[in-house]
């Protein structure tokens, strides 16, 4: 099967720093990925769909100045947590969607994000 | 709209006994259904999923889920529990253009030895 890797797994930065998270697509291509917050003992929150060569679609609620998205290449899309609060501190993880079928993403290991 | 509901947030079955993992979702087109399992600290791992066709869906690690369209349900069942098992579950519901997937609220399986 398709494989997303997520770089770091965890990562500890202090407030007020900015953080990069990288989700790689292994073995395909990904037109689109997608980046999900989730809180302890909760779901996942669609955060943002990163398409290849545009900008991000962000959902509602999501600052967009403080997560940067960057979708470069088929294979890489980098989510930038900008000036880190302790509030941040959540796991973020990325999916891909691969080209066909299209309804099939492939999810991320997740990266747990810890603001001190 | 979409929409995923996962009754029950934490379920615990003894060991060896049935896993019913309930997930009824709304859906204005037809649907495409996944269960996901997640251990602490790791991502997201596909169970199985419904796209077309048989409406009994088989999975990894004796997992099975039956769509019903009719009660608009996609449960999750395996017959008998083990203690790996123990986890987060989550159901999901996607369109055809796999643009967004909606996620339940997740069910936490205890499986008491």
């Amino acid at each position: 099967g398709a494989v997303v890797s997520q770089h770091p797994s965890r990562v500890i930065c202090k407030s007020g720093t900015s953080v990069k998270i990288e989700c790689r697509s292994l073995d395909f291509q990904a037109t689109t990925m997608f980046w999900y917050r989730q809180f302890p003992k909760q779901s996942l929150m669609l955060m943002a769909t990163s398409n290849e060569g545009s900008k991000a679609t962000y959902e509602q609620g999501v600052e967009k100045d403080k997560f940067l998205i960057n979708h470069a290449s088929l294979t890489l899309s980098t989510l930038t947590v900008t000036s880190a609060h302790p509030e941040d501190s959540s796991f973020y993880i990325c999916s891909a969607r691969v080209p066909t079928p299209s309804y099939e993403q492939y999810f991320g290991p997740g990266t747990r994000l810890t603001v001190t | 709209a979409q929409s995923v509901t996962q009754l029950g947030s934490h379920v615990s079955v003894s060991e060896g006994a049935l896993v019913l993992l309930r997930c009824n979702y709304s859906s204005s087109v037809p649907p495409y259904l996944f269960w996901y399992v997640q251990y602490p600290n790791q991502g997201l791992q596909l169970l199985l999923k419904y796209t077309t066709g048989a409406t009994l869906v088989k999975g990894i690690n004796g997992f099975e889920a039956e769509f019903k369209k009719s009660e608009t349900s996609f449960h999750l069942t395996k017959p008998s529990a083990h203690m790996s098992d123990a986890a987060e579950y989550f159901c999901a519901v996607s369109g055809a253009t796999g643009n967004q997937f909606y996620f339940g609220t997740g069910t936490s399986l205890t499986v008491i030895p």
